[in-house]
């Protein structure tokens, strides 16, 4: 079965240190992972996707099948960073392709 | 360009009560979801519908039904509202013959049942 594990609810930080959130998952097949955030009360917004290992606003993800990871980094945290991260991970062709989400990290930075 | 737009943005339904939650894309997507979010428990999907015409069970579809009335349009429907569907809900679309795609989401629907 399919999982995404995201061990943190909450993850605070100050302005300035290094963050990352972490997410792992299970998945029998090739795995495809994003990373989306949600800022208070607003619409979630694709940050990262693993197939394009871009960068989005300073943040990185790396895939670890060997881990089975996809932990989200930045180097420096900004308080406009603090937002809600989920990581998700697309389902086959038996759920839809729906995004299957871990339960989500609030990340908090302080300055 | 509104991308995913639903309504209402708000409602406060009593217990028993019935409404239809709407959805509508204008990007040409295939595929449309329906997720709810709740405080803990991340998103979870309600049903989908791979394709116009078609539309499935997801995670939690106990209480909902959906219709998917022509490719812009997916509503989801609550018969008997109950207190446990207090929630904030997400409709989203995607291009899933795109390698490159994403899910594009709705500014969701917050809906308190009493």
């Amino acid at each position: 079965a399919q999982r995404v594990t995201q061990p943190e609810k909450l993850l605070s930080v100050f302005k300035g240190a290094p963050v990352e959130l972490k997410c792992n998952y299970s998945y029998s097949g090739s795995p495809e992972l994003f990373w989306y955030v949600q800022y208070s009360r607003q619409r979630l917004q694709l940050l990262l996707r693993h197939i394009s290992r871009e960068s989005i606003k300073g943040f990185t993800a790396d895939l670890n099948k060997g881990e089975t990871s996809f932990h989200l980094k930045k180097p420096f945290a900004q308080e406009e960073d603090s937002a809600m991260y989920y990581c998700a991970l697309k389902g086959g062709s038996n759920s839809g392709y729906a995004l299957n989400f871990g339960k989500g990290t609030s990340l908090l930075v302080t300055p | 360009n509104a991308g995913v737009t639903q309504t209402p943005k708000f409602q406060v339904l009593k217990t028993g009560q019935s409404m239809t939650l709407q959805c509508a894309q204008d990007m040409n997507h295939n595929s449309m979801y329906w997720y709810r979010q709740d405080p803990g428990m991340g998103l979870r999907l309600i049903y989908y519908s791979a394709s116009e015409g078609t539309t499935d069970k997801g995670e939690v579809p106990n209480g909902y039904n959906v219709s998917r009335l022509n490719k812009r349009e997916f509503s989801l429907r609550l018969e008997s509202a109950a207190p446990s569907q207090t929630s904030v809900y997400f409709c989203a679309s995607s291009e899933t013959g795109n390698p490159n795609y994403g899910y594009t989401f709705g500014s969701g629907t917050r809906l308190t049942v009493v």
